[in-house]
């Protein structure tokens, strides 16, 4: 059972306001992601991190911005919301493959932050 | 870079019927395979996944994935699906990227429609 949390379920806020999605696990897992989710598209990842103090970004260019402070804290922001960034956004986090001490890439999702912008 | 590509984007079938959905991938290297469903207004589940031994894999809820690599096909199976299987499918693949760490990318998703 996948525990990982991410607060808000549902927003929506007007233009310009800035707004943090809040992704935590509780699986000691040291690998974490944001992917953006837009409705029969394939999943874009926007950052991820390695662990505590590293942050990367991903294959889509996004204006939000993350930190990894803690190992089970991963929040997304975005600084001035527009309307371009209506979307559903998943965390997801991943262990390593305990035979081998690396990790494969399997994921595990929280139930995703639908945002709109007005 | 990796592409996933998920043949249908949507397949319709009645109930207790057998059902395939397809995935295909471009890198034919060192490679980690998986599917997850996604129901309405949740995340994706791990339903199966490929990692090494056997190519065919079985997974939850009577579902399994055979991989073909030399085809380089991830292709997902059930034989006899019921309506509460209706979600969307998405296959992933993780290969080894530039940064020494296994990413995973996803296919556009499959619609799974089942009719009593």
């Amino acid at each position: 059972e996948a525990d990982i949390y991410q607060t808000p379920r549902y927003l929506v806020i007007g233009t310009g306001k800035k707004i943090t999605l809040e992704c935590s696990q509780t699986m000691g897992h040291d690998k974490m992601y944001w992917y953006q989710q837009d409705p029969g598209m394939e999943l874009h990842l926007i950052h991820y991190s390695y662990g505590v103090n590293s942050t990367e970004k991903g294959d889509l260019s996004s204006e939000s911005t993350v930190s990894r402070i803690r190992t089970e804290h991963f929040p997304l922001t975005l600084e001035s919301a527009r309307p371009s960034h209506t979307s559903q956004y998943l965390c997801a986090s991943s262990p390593r493959r305990r035979d081998r001490g690396f990790n494969t890439g399997e994921l595990f999702f929280g139930e995703g932050s639908r945002l709109t912008v007005l | 870079a990796q592409s996933v590509t998920q043949l249908d984007s949507q397949v319709p079938v009645f109930e207790e019927a057998p059902v395939e959905l397809r995935c295909n991938y471009s890198s034919s290297v060192s490679v980690y395979l998986f599917w997850y469903v996604q129901y309405p207004n949740q995340g994706l589940q791990l339903l199966l996944k490929y990692l090494s031994g056997s190519t065919l894999v079985k997974g939850i809820n009577g579902f399994e994935a055979e991989f073909n690599k030399s085809q380089t096909s991830f292709h997902l199976r059930k034989p006899s699906v019921h309506i509460s299987d209706t979600a969307e499918y998405f296959c992933a693949v993780s290969d080894l990227g530039s940064g020494g760490s296994y990413i995973p990318t996803f296919g556009r998703g499959t619609s799974l429609i089942v009719h009593p």
